[in-house]
């Protein structure tokens, strides 16, 4: 099946830096993808949907400023949290979207990333 | 935005022992796919179901879909210790993000 790279796997930095994460479609094009955050024992809520060459969509209750999405090529969307908070500190999943499946059935996850705050 | 409910909010049972979970949406959907997550790990794609079917199966899974009821099962039937897991519902809003339900922590002891 179509593979989402995503990295760092974790990720320890320290309050008020910024930390990039890199979601990538290794074997398919993905014109839309999205970003998911999950803090323990709860669900993955969605976070911002980003299209490849336009502004993210981001969901209501996420600072766009503080998160911010990259879509730069059919393959590769960033997610970067700027000056990081213990708050911040959550899983961060990517998932992506083949362009040739139907809408909403050909959607891929990316591994994760846990981001701790200190 | 959440748009499934999931329940049990978690549930135990031994090795062999059937487990059932439900899960409820609230609009009108395309599809529904359950997920499972091992802990602090991504997710595992288990099965999807579409508006127009009422059941699915695939190995030991077993789900059904009541869209008069808004509502969708995911059975797991001889289940393993390797099934502890989270399950998520998931539906696709708008026909392109999923939204996830709040899930169900299954644990199987042996």
């Amino acid at each position: 099946g179509a593979v989402v790279s995503q990295h760092p796997s974790w990720v320890i930095c320290k309050s008020g830096t910024s930390v990039k994460i890199e979601c990538r479609s290794l074997d398919f094009q993905a014109t839309t993808m999205f970003w998911y955050r999950q803090f323990p024992k709860q669900s993955l809520m969605l976070m911002a949907t980003s299209n490849e060459g336009s502004k993210a969509t981001y969901e209501q209750g996420v600072e766009k400023d503080k998160f911010l999405i990259n879509h730069a090529s059919l393959t590769l969307s960033t997610l970067t949290v700027t000056s990081a908070h213990p708050e911040d500190s959550s899983f961060y999943i990517c998932s992506a979207s083949d362009v040739l499946g139907p809408r909403g059935e050909k959607l891929f996850f990316g591994s994760g990333t846990q981001l701790s705050v200190l | 935005s959440q748009q499934g409910e999931e329940d049990p909010q978690a549930l135990s049972i031994q090795e062999g022992e059937n487990a059932t979970m439900n899960c409820s949406y609230k609009t009108s959907i395309n599809n529904l796919q359950w997920y499972r997550q091992n802990s602090g790990r991504g997710l595992v794609h288990l099965i999807l179901i579409r508006s127009n079917e009422r059941e699915k199966h695939s190995g030991r899974l077993r789900v059904t879909l009541d869209t008069s009821k808004k509502s969708s099962s995911l059975l797991i039937t001889a289940s393993r210790a390797a099934d502890t897991a989270s399950y998520f519902c998931a539906t696709d809003e708008a026909g392109t993000a999923l939204i996830f339900g709040k899930g169900t922590t299954l644990s199987v002891s042996s």
